[in-house]
Order: C-alpha cells, then sequence, then structure tokens
C-alpha cells in the first residue's frame, strides 16, 4: 500500500528566506507527483505536477524536484512571503492508479 | 467561473440524519472524483466515476455512503444515518482524460458537522 509522509509538519520562517519542503512515498511505481495548496477551510489548488520521467518542475518561485527511484520530491520556495502560509500537501498517483494519495501536509508559516 | 463547485459549502447535522452533497465539474470533465479530509490529515480517496460509471470504491466508503453521477454530469454524495466520525471535510474534483491520468481540479469542499 502506497504511504505518503511529508517532513516537516510544521513550519515557521521570517519573510525573506529560502525554504525546502519534503516528499517522500514508498512505492516507486508512481504515474506522477503533484503539489497542492490549501488555505485553512479551503479546497486545493494545484501548483506543480511531475510526470515520473521528469526530474523537476518550476513555476514562479516554486520548484519541485522528483527522484522516484528513491521516491522522494522537495518543494523549494524561493523568497518565501506571508501569503505564501498555507498548507502544502504532497500526492502521488500509482501506475494503472486513477486517484490521488496524498500525504498529511506541511503547515507553512512566514512571518512578517 | 468554470472551476469545480460544491454545495452546500456547510452542512451541520445531528447523528442519525441523512445528508446529501452536491458537485458540478469542470464542463466537459469526465471524471469525477470524491474525496474525505479530515483535520490535520490529507485528503483520502472515496470514489471516482468515469462518465456515469463508478469504477472505483474505497474501503472507506461504508454501506451508509453512496455516490451517483447520473448522465455522466454532476455527482451526488449520500451518507446515511451520520455519525460523529463523520465530520470532515468532502472535497470533489475532476479531470478530463481516458486511459491515463490527468490533472485533477479540486472544488473549494463541503465541510460536514455531525452533532
Amino acid at each position: 500500500k502506497q504511504e505518503v509522509t511529508q517532513i516537516p509538519a510544521a513550519l515557521s520562517v521570517p519573510e525573506g528566506e529560502n525554504l525546502v519542503l519534503n516528499c517522500s512515498f514508498t512505492d516507486s511505481a508512481i504515474y506522477n507527483l503533484q503539489w497542492f495548496r490549501q488555505d485553512p477551510g479551503k479546497g486545493l489548488t494545484s501548483l506543480l505536477l511531475i510526470q515520473s520521467s521528469q526530474r523537476e518542475q518550476t513555476s514562479g518561485r516554486l520548484n519541485a524536484s522528483l527522484d522516484k527511484s528513491s521516491g522522494r520530491s522537495t518543494l523549494y520556495i524561493a523568497a518565501s512571503q506571508p501569503g505564501d502560509s498555507a498548507t502544502y500537501l504532497c500526492a502521488v498517483v500509482e501506475l494503472y492508479g486513477n486517484k490521488l494519495v496524498f500525504g498529511a501536509g506541511t503547515i507553512l508559516r512566514v512571518k512578517s | 467561473d468554470t472551476g469545480v463547485s460544491q454545495d452546500p459549502r456547510h452542512k451541520i447535522t445531528k447523528r442519525g440524519q441523512n445528508v446529501t452533497f452536491r458537485c458540478d465539474p469542470i464542463s466537459e470533465h469526465n471524471r469525477l472524483y470524491w474525496y474525505r479530509q479530515t483535520l490535520g490529515q490529507g485528503p483520502e480517496f472515496l470514489t471516482y466515476f468515469q462518465n456515469e460509471a463508478q469504477l472505483e470504491k474505497s474501503r472507506l466508503l461504508s454501506d451508509r455512503f453512496s455516490a451517483e453521477r447520473p448522465k455522466g454530469s454532476f455527482s451526488t454524495l449520500e451518507i446515511q444515518r451520520t455519525e460523529q466520525g463523520d465530520s470532515a471535510m468532502y472535497l470533489c474534483a475532476s479531470s478530463m482524460g481516458q486511459s491515463s491520468y490527468n490533472e485533477q481540479f479540486f472544488g473549494p469542499g463541503t465541510r460536514l458537522t455531525v452533532l
């Protein structure tokens, strides 16, 4: 059974810092990996989707990497801003599957 | 707004009552998913439809839960005889695809509180 773990569970940083969120998964047979953002009491916003054949994806200040063989992904946020404060969720789709398997998330707080 | 919509956004009910949620996917998306998210956890898969066919159901979906997607458009999720453990955020997502996985887009969710 696929299990997704996110470290740290919570993170508090001063504005302007670069930071890294970690995601690991137990079964490397995945179709792709997706990072989401969730604001309190809201739905999920897709940030980046990395296909299993790719090593990284970038969008603005966000960069996500994927090392499928070791079962790891990182989300790098450059020059953090208070508006980045949210829960960040990592999810994988297994080969021949359609559902997303999520980690528990990392709660990020960026202090001004 | 052409995103995924869900109704209601909040629902408070007493234990033992039945509740029904609705999800309207992005127009022309043929796949629709339901997830449940409890406090402090990531969403967990409940079920998914391709057009009107329910193709997969999680073991989390007990006999008290039923989902439908008539005519392959909107979907409803009904919970009968609600229990306090059903309190959660119920999220709907949709995607476009046939055989390969395509990006899922999520709605704002329905927050259920069972008293």
